[in-house]
């Protein structure tokens, strides 16, 4: 149980196109999920909690116009990356926090975007 | 703000040797998170440690928390080369502070 999904797996576009990258819990509800992402090497940063019928939190130095949060289910939050750019180039990784499970979060298998 | 130190951040160790990584954060949590990374992949969960003196082993692996001391292990016994990963320790109720990462590679 308490799987998450992420679509798609692995996306290249051109600069200036947006991308959006799909979460899923599959077997469970969340009313939280979070946004992370990670640099080669390095570790992960949250980008922004995504709340189920509402706006998303995004942390200090994230720009929400460039990262678009919608969280329209209780199964389904998306990020979109509007005018992505190569510095947007990176691992995204989802998150969902189940509440019966001591609001343990479960990780997505990440999305490899890459902008040329 | 949160802070979570791990180290050491690079850990070559021999197969059959014993080594700990060690996880610092710097405000009070009782709730702290172990996870495992493989090259290109997301996290794999390992351990929840939830209270204080919480102890948990899996394999070759133990991990427990010290709430008062504000640390935590990750106990490596007899490593083996499938244990070669990149191992991350996080904290937080809800958000998630994650540590910088300790990159083991086990070499014959």
């Amino acid at each position: 149980g308490a799987v998450v999904s992420q679509h798609p797996s692995r996306v290249i576009c051109k600069s200036g196109t947006s991308v959006k990258i799909e979460c899923r819990s599959l077997d469970f509800q969340a009313t939280t999920m979070f946004w992370y992402r990670q640099f080669p090497k390095k570790s992960l940063m949250l980008m922004a909690t995504s709340n189920e019928g509402s706006k998303a939190t995004y942390e200090q130095g994230v720009e929400k116009d460039k990262f678009l949060i919608n969280h329209a289910s209780l199964t389904l939050s998306t990020l979109t990356v509007t005018s992505a750019h190569p510095e947007d180039s990176s691992f995204y990784i989802c998150s969902a926090r189940l509440l019966a499970r001591n609001n343990e979060q479960f990780f997505g298998p990440g999305t490899r975007l890459t902008v040329l | 703000e949160l802070k979570v130190e791990q180290n050491p951040l690079f850990l070559s160790m021999q197969e059959g040797k014993n080594y700990t990584i060690y996880c610092n954060y710097s405000t009070t949590s009782d709730r702290l998170y172990w996870y495992r990374q493989d090259p290109g992949k997301s996290l794999e969960s390992l351990f929840v440690l939830l209270s204080n003196g919480a102890v948990k082993q899996e394999g070759r692996l133990m991990a427990s928390l010290d709430t008062k001391a504000r640390l935590s292990t990750l106990h490596i016994t007899a490593a083996v080369h499938d244990l070669s990963a990149t191992y991350f320790c996080a904290v937080g109720y809800g958000k998630l502070t994650f540590g910088q990462g300790t990159i083991l590679t086990v070499h014959p």
